[in-house]
């Protein structure tokens, strides 16, 4: 079957450095979605990575290696406002969409 | 950027109501937008793929005269919850991938709270 992993909770302190990983097995890979969900809100596009390397966009940062089926997302000099909820996606050989669990981020002061 | 807009953003009604919600793509044109339902810190619960001009694609387990899909437009996408009851409460959310082609990301409306009573 299809799956991906990510852990269900971590916290860090404010303007501290977090990476949040994912592993995943899919029926074949079309690229790696991040996103960024806050509580009661619906996710928000963050990052797409579907060559092996690091993408870096501002203060987010994300890794892929395909042959370790891996991923993480870096967030540096972490915000209070970067407390949510960070969803790792596969889209896999028929262009569908796997979706993780959810990593819920806790910024503490 | 692209935005995707749903309507209504609350709605709370009595056991057995139908509830319409829309998905419309403002500024880009969607040949395929998906519905999703979450429940409580639990994950994104894919419903169905929407295609314009043809009928929707339902995931297992979700009930196709239950939850109405509509995509007759390249603009617009909707979900009728028919006869909805406590059950069906949930948080449903419409997104729309952006550019040509398949690998694109996938960009949310602001999701739709569903409080059946």
């Amino acid at each position: 079957g299809q799956n991906i992993d990510q852990p269900t909770e971590m916290t860090a302190t404010e303007g501290a450095i977090v990476q949040i990983n994912c592993t995943y097995q899919t029926s074949g890979f079309n690229g790696l979605f991040w996103y960024q969900q806050h509580a009661g809100e619906a996710p928000t596009f963050l990052s797409y990575n579907v060559l092996d390397g690091l993408e870096e966009k501002g203060r987010f940062s994300s890794f892929l290696s395909r042959s370790k089926g891996y991923s993480y997302l870096l967030l540096k000099e972490l915000q209070m406002k970067d407390s949510a909820s960070y969803l790792c996606a596969v889209m896999d050989s028929n262009y569908q969409l796997i979706w993780g669990a959810g990593t819920k981020l806790i910024i503490k002061p | 950027g692209a935005v995707v807009s749903q309507h209504p953003s609350w709605v709370i009604c009595k056991s057995g109501t139908s509830v319409k919600i829309e998905c419309r793509s403002l500024d880009f044109q969607a040949t395929t937008m998906f519905w999703y339902r979450q429940f409580p810190k639990q994950s994104l619960m894919l419903m169905a793929t929407s295609n314009e001009g043809s009928k929707a694609t339902y995931e297992q387990g979700v009930e196709k005269d239950k939850f109405l899909i509509n995509h007759a437009s390249l603009t617009l996408s909707t979900l009728t919850v028919t006869s909805a009851h406590p059950e069906d409460s949930s948080f449903y959310i419409c997104s729309a991938r952006v550019g040509p082609g398949e690998v694109q990301p996938q960009h949310f409306g602001d999701g739709t709270r569903l409080s059946i009573l």
